[in-house]
């Protein structure tokens, strides 16, 4: 696509529920990047793909965050057991290895 | 954790007038780089420097970066009401694990 689609924009939830969040990067860009953004704040790292790999997952909260790229492409944050202090603009970036990222308008999640 | 400060937290000016924001920065980097957010919206790339430049321009940017002082600015010149956006710095590290980490950001109000 023309770039970083991220879905859904908007996600409410309960605390306790498992939520999903997609990034579609844009195509043939190698590099992967999940950040999350507070109010004010700048970007946190989160993690980051090479292809399928995961390469850094030190930004990771908690053992209740995850996330994947099977075929190296779109990738998936996952975080189980929701909590309210999860709540945040959860924001996805690509890259083709060169060291400029790109952004998608990330998903806005609100953990009831 | 936040990679860089940026100073100030919030700048106003008139259309017209010239626009500095600084970063600092606590770990070694191998560039530095300067996004945009707009009110809602993604983070747009601005410009890199990489650690051996000095100095860098970009249209009506200028971007300084001094290693020894751990610091960079970031000049706007000839501002814009449409210039009116958040400003990050973030530094960016490692080489096969390559990681941008960002600063809380300037907000940035340009008034007509």
């Amino acid at each position: 696509g023309a770039g970083v689609s991220q879905s859904p924009r908007y996600k409410v939830t309960k605390r306790g529920q498992d939520v999903a969040l997609r990034c579609d990067p844009i195509s043939g860009h190698v590099s992967l990047y999940w950040y999350r953004q507070a109010l004010g704040q700048g970007p946190e790292f989160l993690t980051y793909f090479n292809y399928e790999a995961q390469q850094d997952k030190s930004g990771l909260p908690n053992d209740r965050f995850s996330a994947e790229r099977p075929e190296g492409s779109i990738s998936t944050l996952t975080i189980q057991r929701t909590e309210q202090r999860d709540s945040a603009m959860y924001r996805c970036a690509s890259s083709p290895l060169s060291e400029k990222l790109f952004f998608g308008s990330g998903t806005q999640l609100s953990v009831l | 954790s936040q990679q860089g400060e940026e100073d100030p937290q919030a700048l106003s000016i008139q259309e017209g007038e010239n626009a500095t924001m600084n970063c600092s920065y606590k770990t070694s980097i191998n560039n530095l780089q300067w996004y945009r957010q707009n009110s809602g919206r993604g983070l747009v790339h601005l410009i890199l420097i990489r650690s051996n430049e000095r100095e860098k321009h970009s249209g009506r940017l200028r971007v300084t970066l001094d290693t020894s002082k751990k610091s960079s600015s970031l000049l706007i010149t000839a501002s814009r009401a449409a210039d009116t956006a958040s400003y990050f710095c973030a530094g960016g590290s490692g080489g096969s694990n390559y990681k941008l980490t960002f600063g809380k950001g300037t907000l940035l109000t340009v008034n007509p």
